[in-house]
């Protein structure tokens, strides 16, 4: 268990709809990524935050957006959802020990989008 | 930009044989290198990593990566695979320690057979 949590495991919605992906970070981890996981697309990093602030940000979609909030969780806000967003997003906390950062993955949720 | 090539989508090997996944990169200036597992339904976790120094490095579960830069390669191996080691097998590249904006490789995909 890395101590990530992400809910929910399944999500299974409709195109044009929008859904929010929830991750609580190991306790203590300020950072957040955020990655999409497809058959086409591979494994892609899209948007990282550390301490509420966005930090940085990959391959991520107008239609997407994520937010950090004070206790550190994080949700990913998926709007006019397409056939092609059905992946599996994967949240990530960090550790840094000096200039060396760890990643710890949750589970995932599996979006499908029909 | 930097980029990753596992040139192997899927590797079968019996249980107790060795095993070497492959992986090459293209980054114009030192990189930073991670190799990830990841198992059914499960997040990725952190095999190993190189950031500089000895080029063979040692890692968890019995694996280990040797960087060879004239090459341009990080190749993972491990002298005798367990059943318990099927699982997809991400490579990955930084350009910097910190590993959440790496980019990924597609995957090798191992089966063991008994």
């Amino acid at each position: 268990d890395s101590g990530v949590t992400q809910t929910p495991k399944h999500l299974i919605t409709a195109t044009g709809q929008r859904v929010t992906l929830r991750c609580s970070p190991r306790s203590g981890d300020l950072s957040v990524y955020w990655y999409q996981q497809s058959l086409d697309q591979g494994l892609q990093f899209l948007i990282q935050y550390y301490n509420g602030e966005e930090r940085a940000k990959g391959n991520i979609l107008e239609r997407f957006s994520a937010q950090q909030f004070p206790d550190l969780h994080s949700e990913l806000n998926l709007s006019s959802l397409e056939l092609g967003d059905s992946a599996l997003y994967f949240c990530a906390s960090s550790v840094t020990t000096g200039s060396n950062e760890k990643l710890f993955f949750g589970s995932g949720t599996q979006l499908s989008v029909l | 930009a930097q980029s990753v090539t596992q040139p192997d989508i899927h590797i079968t090997v019996s249980e107790g044989a060795s095993l070497e996944l492959r992986c090459n990169y293209s980054y114009g200036a030192t990189p930073y290198l991670f190799w990830y597992v990841q198992s059914p339904g499960q997040g990725l976790q952190l095999l190993l990593k190189y950031f500089s120094g000895d080029t063979l490095v040692q890692g968890i579960k019995g694996f280990e990566a040797e960087f060879k830069r004239s090459q341009s390669s990080f190749n993972l191996r491990k002298p005798s695979v367990h059943w318990s080691d099927a699982a997809e097998y991400f490579c990955a590249v930084a350009y910097n320690t910190n590993a959440g904006k790496s980019t990924f490789g597609d995957g090798t995909t191992l089966t063991v057979k008994p």
